[in-house]
């Protein structure tokens, strides 16, 4: 199992420019959450899908667009990147057990916008 | 949606006990009580949850209180590997699945451990 990967690692945009975020998850987990954690400060929810073919806005969805592909990949837009987008990008997913749920992190994205 | 307050930062000495709190206080019937840490320059990991009693595992503890308004998240033994930001979620088991599932995190308490 690879669990949760991202693509890329890191990435610099200019401003304007457009990229997606990549996460797939191989865990046949329903729900996957999409966070952003700027320098010295704790995760923000951006979308999240509880099942496939379902998305729903977070915190800070502002800037952002998500599709859901199938069960395994969820991605993440940026149709026009802003400095204020200069983040770390942290993809999640949730296993669903009687005796509770537990999220599953990737290894981030970071992402520069000049 | 129910919320959790910790400390900012704590500090604890390498090889002693470290109690980690967070505070519920409108915490609902139906909410797990979930700590994540993350290291630097990492995602996230999962350390332990709990709904009532008190739970142990290879990472750590959980004391829960008996009115539920409040948890501790025990390391028995702390090396500097544990230093890390700790976060204390509450995801309620009704919103499974559903559009209502968003798993907020807070800032977390920034754990040092001075060696």
């Amino acid at each position: 199992n690879a669990g949760v990967t991202q693509t890329p690692k890191f990435q610099v945009l200019k401003t304007g420019q457009s990229m997606t975020l990549q996460c797939a998850q191989d865990m046949n987990h329903n729900s996957m959450y999409w966070y952003r954690q700027d320098p010295g400060m704790g995760l923000r929810l951006i979308y999240y899908s509880a099942s496939e073919g379902t998305t729903d806005k977070g915190e800070v969805p502002n800037g952002y667009n998500v599709s859901r592909l199938n069960k395994r990949e969820f991605s993440l837009r940026l149709e026009s990147a802003a400095p204020s987008q200069t983040s770390v990008y942290f993809c999640a997913s949730t296993s669903r057990l009687p005796e509770g749920d537990t999220q599953y992190f990737g290894p981030g994205t970071r992402l520069t916008v000049l | 949606d129910a919320k959790t307050t910790q400390p900012n930062s704590m500090e604890s000495n390498e090889e002693e006990p470290v109690h980690l709190p967070c505070n519920h206080s409108t915490i609902s019937g139906t909410d797990y009580i979930h700590w994540y840490r993350q290291l630097p320059s990492q995602g996230p990991e999962y350390v332990i949850h709990g709904l009532t009693s008190n739970v142990n595992n290879r990472m750590a503890s959980l004391a829960i209180a008996e009115d539920r308004k409040s948890s501790t998240l025990i390391l028995h033994r702390a090396t500097l590997r544990d230093a890390a930001v700790y976060y204390c979620i509450l995801r309620d088991v009704r919103n499974r699945g559903t559009s209502y599932d968003k798993v907020i995190f807070g800032p977390g308490t920034s754990l040092s451990v001075i060696p």
